[in-house]
């Protein structure tokens, strides 16, 4: 199955300094590619996503490139803030199952934004 | 307004009792999972269920049971035979697509501690 790694698994930076989280998938027949942000106590939430057809995508401060030769796809925050301060997941998806999403999600990044 | 709710939010057993996670939504999704979360690993599919009356195991099924009788629930059993049942569980909606992933939504999960 489809194996997603992500790095670093904690990020510290200064508020107003730039944030990049990357993660790496091992099936080539990956082509979703979404980024969930986690606040304590709470449940996930998408924050961007990207299929395979594009190579970067951009929501205001946030943006999300894939290099899909390297198998690589990588998360930059601008400007952060310290609400950004969250736990960060990427996934890949191999693929569909049957009438549902095939994600596999990469291990977290706890992204700390200091004042 | 829409969304995914979960209850309780923290619930405590016994080893060896069965225990029923609770799930509803009200987005109108016709799929809906169930994910497991351990500290420093990505998130894990227990079960999912693209309709009524028909679910299938993720990757981690052992130990736990479904049932989807109503498009709004999808209850999540834990029962005595998981071996580690301790851990925060996330439940999830999407609508379907017939060829692609299409965001999840999550609810704010139950961390279940059996001791």
């Amino acid at each position: 199955g489809e194996n997603v790694e992500q790095h670093p698994s904690t990020l510290s930076v200064q508020e107003g300094d730039s944030a990049v989280i990357k993660c790496t998938y091992s099936d080539s027949a990956s082509n979703y590619f979404p980024w969930y942000k986690q606040e304590l106590g709470k449940g996930p939430q998408l924050i961007i996503d990207i299929r395979s057809n594009v190579g970067e995508k951009k929501d205001q401060r946030i943006a999300v490139t894939l290099n899909k030769t390297a198998k690589h796809f990588s998360l930059h925050i601008t400007e952060t803030q310290p609400e950004d301060s969250a736990v960060y997941f990427c996934a890949a998806s191999p693929g569909f199952r049957t009438g549902a999403n095939n994600l596999f999600f990469g291990t977290g990044t706890r992204l700390t934004v200091i004042p | 307004d829409g969304g995914i709710t979960q209850s309780p939010k923290y619930l405590f057993r016994k080893e060896g009792q069965n225990v029923t996670l609770s799930c509803e939504q009200n987005l109108n999704h016709d799929a809906m999972y169930w994910y497991r979360q351990d500290p420093g690993q990505g998130l894990r599919l227990i079960y999912y269920s693209q309709i009524v009356n028909d679910f299938q195991k993720g990757d981690i099924a052992e130990g736990y049971s479904v049932s989807r009788e109503k498009k709004e629930s999808f209850p999540l059993t834990v029962t005595s035979a998981q071996k580690n049942p301790t851990a925060f569980y996330l439940c999830a909606s999407s609508i379907r697509q017939g060829n692609g992933n299409s965001p999840l939504h999550f609810g704010n999960g139950t961390r279940l501690t059996v001791t």
